[in-house]
């Protein structure tokens, strides 16, 4: 079964940094970018972070991306009250021959 | 402005049809993959279907394979979700979004995306 796994729950305290992990396997993660999405509640998702680690422009650097093997991870650094919301990573997928989407992480800033 | 808009949600009995919409503005609609997302009450992102520019290729998701029909009018910049023999658990807000455009597969992202429009599959 192909799926992407993220903690449900991450939390900070303004200035700190964050990661979000999202772990897959050598169908999805293995061989194809990563990209990030953040959403808040109410609103509609918002790329954050395309191709593993690029920044969509408007996006701040304090929002970074890296990748090894079958993970991927989210960096959020100087957190903000206004980073609270919920981040999901996506990747394709061969075996399912389309997207797959991590089940979200929400992020509390404290 | 790059822009995508859904219609066309609403409540429907279990077993019921619905056609959602969503119209594309800002860019050369024909040019672009096109996708759709749906989000549960509460739950996580689920891709759905994609549909290439032209409609000549067509991918959705094993539960909605043969229920969900995902088109396009590319003469007017429509982008569509025809969704047959509803169920409960196809209640979620529908998201549609474009494809970027690059040149190796695999790579692609979801950008922009529309405001969505919720479906209620409920007797």
């Amino acid at each position: 079964q192909s799926v992407l796994t993220q903690p449900p729950s991450a939390s900070g305290t303004p200035g700190q940094r964050v990661t979000i992990s999202c772990s897959g396997s050598t169908s999805n993660i293995g061989r194809h970018t990563v990209n990030w999405y953040q959403q808040f509640p109410g609103t509609a998702p918002k790329l954050l972070l395309y191709r593993d680690n690029q920044r969509p422009s408007g996006v701040p650097d304090r929002f970074s991306g890296s990748k090894s093997g079958t993970s991927a991870s989210l960096a959020i650094s100087g957190l903000q009250s206004g980073d609270e919301g919920d981040y999901y990573c996506s990747a394709w997928d061969v075996s399912l021959n389309g997207w797959l989407f991590g089940g979200g992480t929400k992020l509390t800033v404290l | 402005e790059v822009q995508v808009v859904e219609s066309g949600g609403g409540l429907v009995q279990p077993g019921g049809s619905l056609t959602i919409s969503c119209v594309a503005s800002g860019f050369t609609f024909s040019d672009y993959w096109m996708t759709w997302v749906r989000q549960a009450p509460g739950k996580g992102l689920e891709w759905v279907a994609n549909i290439k520019g032209d409609g000549s290729e067509k991918y959705s998701v094993d539960s909605v394979r043969g229920r969900f029909t995902i088109s396009r009018d590319n003469t007017e910049n429509l982008l569509y979700l025809q969704m047959n023999s509803l169920r409960a658990d196809d209640t979620a807000v529908y998201y549609c979004a474009r494809v970027s455009r690059v040149s190796v597969a695999g790579t692609n992202w979801f950008d922009p995306w529309g405001q969505g429009t919720l479906v209620t599959v409920s007797s």
